[in-house]
């Protein structure tokens, strides 16, 4: 069965420090998506991207973040400085054009210390 | 605002039982939901859709009702195993948006 793939699965980085998320969303899906989870708390929306363009962000997605689809199959996700706050587990999800449901990968466990 | 509510918070029931699990959101505009399981440390695992259209969905001893005028929907799961011990979480999405709203689940442990 088709599935979002990310990596890695778990980074532990420096305060102050770049990151980049990677996923690799289902093959035939057009829309992709970041969502975090801070431990304990809920699922929050992070970022919608479709046709090589955001079309929605959070509030929680300010300068610091930023997406990108290099390529026909990865969809990054970046974070240029980053604070102690941003630990959590970031997931990355797609859907495709026809279908409502969305798919979600396995998550990339962040720490900054 | 969509503010989603999920109740119980948290719920320990032998194997066997029949379990309702509720969802209740704030803004009844909305698009479909998704009922997804997550296991601890884990990615989000969909469970269920239902449309807005939709009165309920079914898949094997899954079933999820959806009254939008009300607000909520309930996911009911017969005859529990101890393999559905999870968190279960609800995301409606409202129309003129792209973006699953999540509530803080419930916690759900079945045990033999």
């Amino acid at each position: 069965e088709p599935e979002v793939t990310q990596t890695p699965s778990h980074q532990v980085t420096q305060m102050g420090q770049e990151v980049i998320l990677r996923c690799v969303p289902i093959s035939n899906h057009l829309y992709f998506y970041w969502y975090r989870q801070i431990l304990g708390q809920k699922v929050e929306f992070l970022v919608s991207f479709y046709n090589n363009e955001i079309s929605e962000k959070s509030e929680i997605f300010d300068d610091q973040f930023s997406v990108e689809r290099p390529d026909g199959s990865n969809f990054t996700l970046k974070i240029r400085s980053t604070k102690l706050e941003d630990s959590a587990m970031y997931f990355c999800a797609s859907r495709d054009v026809s279908g409502n449901t969305i798919y979600f990968g396995e998550g990339s466990w962040l720490t900054v210390v | 605002k969509q503010e989603v509510t999920q109740i119980p918070a948290a719920l320990s029931v032998p194997e066997g039982e029949n379990l309702v699990l509720n969802c209740s959101f704030t803004d009844s505009a909305i698009y479909n939901l998704q009922w997804f399981r997550q296991d601890p440390g884990k990615g989000l695992t969909s469970l269920l859709l239902i449309q807005s259209s939709q009165r309920e969905q079914t898949s094997g001893r899954l079933n999820a009702s959806l009254d939008k005028s009300s607000g909520r929907s309930t996911l009911y799961i017969a005859a529990s195993q101890p393999g559905d011990s999870a968190t279960y979480l609800c995301a409606p999405i409202s129309y003129n948006t792209d973006k699953l709203i999540f509530g803080t689940g419930t916690r759900l442990q079945v045990f033999p």
